[in-house]
């Protein structure tokens, strides 16, 4: 199993240019969450979604749309890229209640200049 | 939005050391887990605490639910230099369909 894999690993985009990023699980999990990572801030929310089909915003999703359209997908997209929005993306999958385990894919390093 | 609050944020330690680390909360807290994050990887899940007061161990690792539900604490024994990421604690809300991360304690450990 691959579990959890991220595409692009590195990406530098221009000021107003579009993006998708591709967050792909082999283990079937229903859960899966986009997080951004800035040093000193943790892990905040993006997006998240509950199953196929369906998605949530979490703390930051200003900026970001996505999609679950199968159930081992989750694509983050940015419409109009901002400085602000350098950052190291990182989406995660997880069985469901009542387990909360986590699964991390390796991140995202996007620079927007 | 909620805050995780981890102390300390970074720490340089001799290998062999013991290293304590911690996380408080405003808010109660059901579960506490704690993640460890390797240079250029994604977060990887240590330990899972359920119960105030709960003490669990995974090797060298030992982690605390503290009986407020507030706060939880990660010790590691007899460091080496492997010890070496940056370690989250996190908390579920919204009926755990949702998690707060800490802002990580990055630990550094020489040979």
């Amino acid at each position: 199993n691959a579990g959890v894999t991220q595409t692009p690993k590195f990406r530098v985009l221009k000021t107003g240019q579009s993006m998708t990023l591709l967050c792909a699980q082999d283990m079937n999990h229903e859960y899966m969450y986009w997080y951004r990572q800035d040093p000193g801030m943790g892990l905040r929310l993006i997006h998240y979604s509950v199953g196929e089909g369906t998605t949530a915003k979490g703390e930051v999703p200003d900026g970001y749309n996505v999609s679950r359209l199968k159930k081992q997908n989750f694509l983050l997209g940015l419409e109009s890229a901002a400085p602000s929005q350098t950052s190291v993306y990182f989406c995660a999958s997880r069985v469901g209640f009542p387990y909360n385990e986590q699964f991390f894919g390796p991140g995202t390093r996007l620079t927007v200049l | 939005g909620q805050q995780l609050n981890q102390s300390p944020q970074s720490m340089f330690i001799q290998e062999g050391e013991d290293v304590s680390m911690n996380c408080t909360s405003s808010s109660i807290f059901n579960t506490w887990l704690w993640y460890k994050q390797d240079p250029g990887e994604g977060p990887v899940l240590l330990i899972a605490l359920y119960k105030a007061g709960e003490l669990t161990s995974n090797g060298r690792l030992t982690a605390q639910f503290g009986i407020t539900r507030k706060d939880s604490f990660l010790n590691i024994s007899a460091s080496i230099p492997s010890d070496v990421g940056i370690y989250f604690c996190a908390g579920p809300y919204d009926n755990f369909n949702k998690f707060y991360f800490g802002s990580g304690t990055k630990l550094n450990v020489k040979p």
